[in-house]
This record gives C-alpha cells, sequence and structure tokens, in this order.
C-alpha cells in the first residue's frame, strides 16, 4: 500500500450524520488525491490538494469537504448533503512525475 | 461516456491460461498509460507505466503493450494463478490530470 494508511476499514453512517475518513501518508508527496469506487465504474475523483492549505474540487465534490492542514495528511468529511454516500473510498499521493500511490480504502454504508 | 473503455467487463480462465484485457482511450493530451491490479477491498496497485514512446512493458507474468497511434493498450497475463483473480484497472495520464477505466474482473479457477 505504499505508505499510505486510510482508516477505518470499514464504516457505517446513520442518515443525517457527518463522518470522516482519514488518509495519512508517510511518503513525503505533495499531491494527494481522495476517490470514489462504485461497482462497474471507474474511480471518479472527489477532491485533491497539490500543496498543503489547498485543495481543489474533483468531479463530484457535492456532499463532500476536505482539509490539508499537514503535508502528511488529508481528511475526508461525508456530509449529510450527500444522498448516496455508500461506496468503496480511496486515499491516493502522487509524486511530481505522476506515480500514483493508493492507500487501502475505506468501505463506507449508510445504514 | 467514459472517455477510457476496457474490456471485456469480465473475464473468468482455468489457472495455467493465458488472458489479455483490453483498454482503448480517446483522451489527450497523453503522457503515460498504467495498469494497476486491485484486489477486492484493498487499494489498486501499479503493475506497469509506459509514455508515448514505450511499446511494450513486462513486470514478471504482466506484459503491457501501448499503441499511441490507435490509442489501444493491452494487458497479458501468462500462466494465470490463482492470486492474479483481481480487478484491473487501466488509468491513462495526461498533463496536469487522468483518466481511470471502470476496470476487468478477471476470476482465476483451479
Amino acid at each position: 500500500d505504499g505508505g499510505i494508511t486510510q482508516s477505518p476499514k470499514y464504516l457505517f453512517r446513520k442518515e443525517g450524520q457527518n463522518v470522516t475518513l482519514s488518509c495519512e501518508q508517510n511518503l513525503n508527496h505533495d499531491a494527494m488525491y481522495w476517490y470514489r469506487q462504485d461497482p462497474g465504474q471507474g474511480l471518479r475523483l472527489i477532491y485533491y490538494s497539490q500543496i498543503v492549505n489547498d485543495f481543489q474540487k474533483g468531479d463530484i465534490a457535492e456532499g463532500y469537504s476536505v482539509s490539508r492542514e499537514k503535508k502528511e495528511s488529508f481528511p475526508l468529511t461525508v456530509t449529510s448533503a450527500q444522498k448516496n454516500p455508500t461506496a468503496f473510498y480511496l486515499c491516493a499521493s502522487q509524486t511530481g512525475a505522476d506515480t500514483q500511490y493508493f492507500g487501502p480504502g475505506t468501505r463506507l454504508t449508510v445504514l | 461516456k467514459n472517455q477510457v473503455e476496457q474490456s471485456p467487463q469480465s473475464l473468468i480462465i482455468l489457472e495455467g491460461k493465458n488472458c489479455t484485457l483490453q483498454c482503448n482511450y480517446t483522451v489527450s493530451p497523453f503522457s503515460n498509460l498504467r495498469w494497476y491490479k486491485q484486489d477486492t477491498g484493498r487499494g489498486p496497485v501499479s503493475l506497469t507505466i509506459m509514455t508515448f514512446s514505450e511499446n511494450t512493458k513486462s513486470n514478471g507474468r504482466y506484459t503491457a503493450t501501448l499503441d499511441a497511434d490507435t490509442k489501444q493498450s493491452s494487458l497479458h497475463i501468462t500462466a494465470s494463478q490463482l492470486s492474479d483473480s483481481a480487478s484491473y484497472i487501466c488509468v491513462v495520464f495526461l498533463l496536469g490530470d487522468m483518466r481511470f477505466g471502470a476496470g476487468t474482473r478477471l476470476t482465476v479457477k483451479p
């Protein structure tokens, strides 16, 4: 998993709750990414951050929020505004040479 | 319409057999193309990376090919093993962006 950790591995959320997914990397990578994976679909970009204290919306940012206060950490919050949050969430970090490393993922299920 | 199309969507083969997975893309400008292996419930792991000028890249029993003119890539798996059962994802890296295929689900049966 290339020095990227995600926690928890499994997460359950009740309707109306916000939950936060953790992503930590010790690879000294500047760029970090959050993707959502649904069955039969390619990974879709939620948010990305090229540098500390800066982040950009991806293709499906609605209902999600992020922060990048430290280079090593890029937590993703799934808010109650996300109407269909059940999915597999993948965090990745990247070197300048397009080498992207993925974390082990978090499976979020809405009860 | 996804700009990176993979086929087949799923594939079942017997242990020891070879198989080839396809990836066709329409996006540009092209930087490089990667094949990832993703075990169920795990994050993707990079298998190969090819730049515009590379036609073939091998990693053990995995061999990737790239035809940048026709925008096609393939991943050939030789002498398949049960541990090859996974999803294989084609990712096209553009200049400052990337596009993911939906993946091919490979099942290797004894």
